[in-house]
């Protein structure tokens, strides 16, 4: 079955700086690369997500990249503010089920 | 107007007893999931369902038993409760059990004393 490895566990930045989260896969069936956001308490959401069609995709300050290849996957956000402060999920998903990284706690100072 | 409910929020219960989980979606779609997050914040998923029909039952003690009623609906029944058990699940739905957004309900909270 599919194996998704996510770095880094916990990442800290200074409002206004980038960060960018990586993860792979080990299946190579997989085809569709979500990216979820889960708030303290609250459910994870969808805040992103990638076809195998596709190398790069991006959402006004969020952006994910896709290497088929390497079978690695990436989420940049750009001008982080203090409510992106969450913890991150990628997960990998083949024709049968979607699997999430051990997810990263993002904390923006202000 | 909810998309994806669970009850209860929280469950707080004694080792050894035999508690359920229920699931709801009304959006219309075919699969539904149970995920259990531990205290590390790790989403494991533990079964899915696509039209009522199991897919994909992981690893899990068979004190866990999930009932799909119709694909609306699918609970998790938990037997002989153990102190291990506790973490939060979450159930999810998505359209199809390919290339599609899962969607996630709030979560229950349970703790086993």
């Amino acid at each position: 079955g599919e194996n998704v490895e996510q770095h880094p566990s916990t990442l800290s930045v200074q409002e206004g700086d980038s960060a960018v989260i990586k993860c792979t896969y080990s299946d190579s069936a997989s085809n569709y690369f979500p990216w979820y956001k889960q708030e303290l308490g609250k459910r994870p959401q969808l805040i992103i997500d990638i076809r195998s069609n596709v190398g790069e995709k991006k959402d006004q300050r969020i952006a994910v990249t896709l290497n088929k290849t390497a079978k690695h996957f990436s989420l940049h956000i750009t001008e982080t503010q203090p409510e992106d402060s969450a913890v991150y999920f990628c997960a990998a998903q083949d024709n049968n089920d979607m699997r999430f990284g051990a997810g990263t706690r993002l904390t923006v100072k202000p | 107007d909810t998309a994806v409910s669970q009850t209860p929020k929280y469950l707080v219960t004694q080792m050894g007893n035999d508690k359920s989980i229920k699931c709801e979606q009304n959006l219309g779609h075919d699969t539904m999931y149970w995920y259990k997050q531990d205290s590390k914040k790790f989403l494991k998923i533990m079964f899915s369902y696509n039209n009522k029909e199991l897919i994909i039952n992981e690893t899990v003690p068979n004190r866990f038993s999930p009932k799909s009623p119709d694909k609306a609906h699918l609970n998790l029944h938990i037997n002989s409760l153990e102190l291990g058990d506790s973490a939060v699940y979450f159930c999810a739905s998505s359209l199809g059990h390919i290339n599609t957004e899962a969607f996630f309900g709030q979560g229950t909270r349970l703790t086993v004393v």
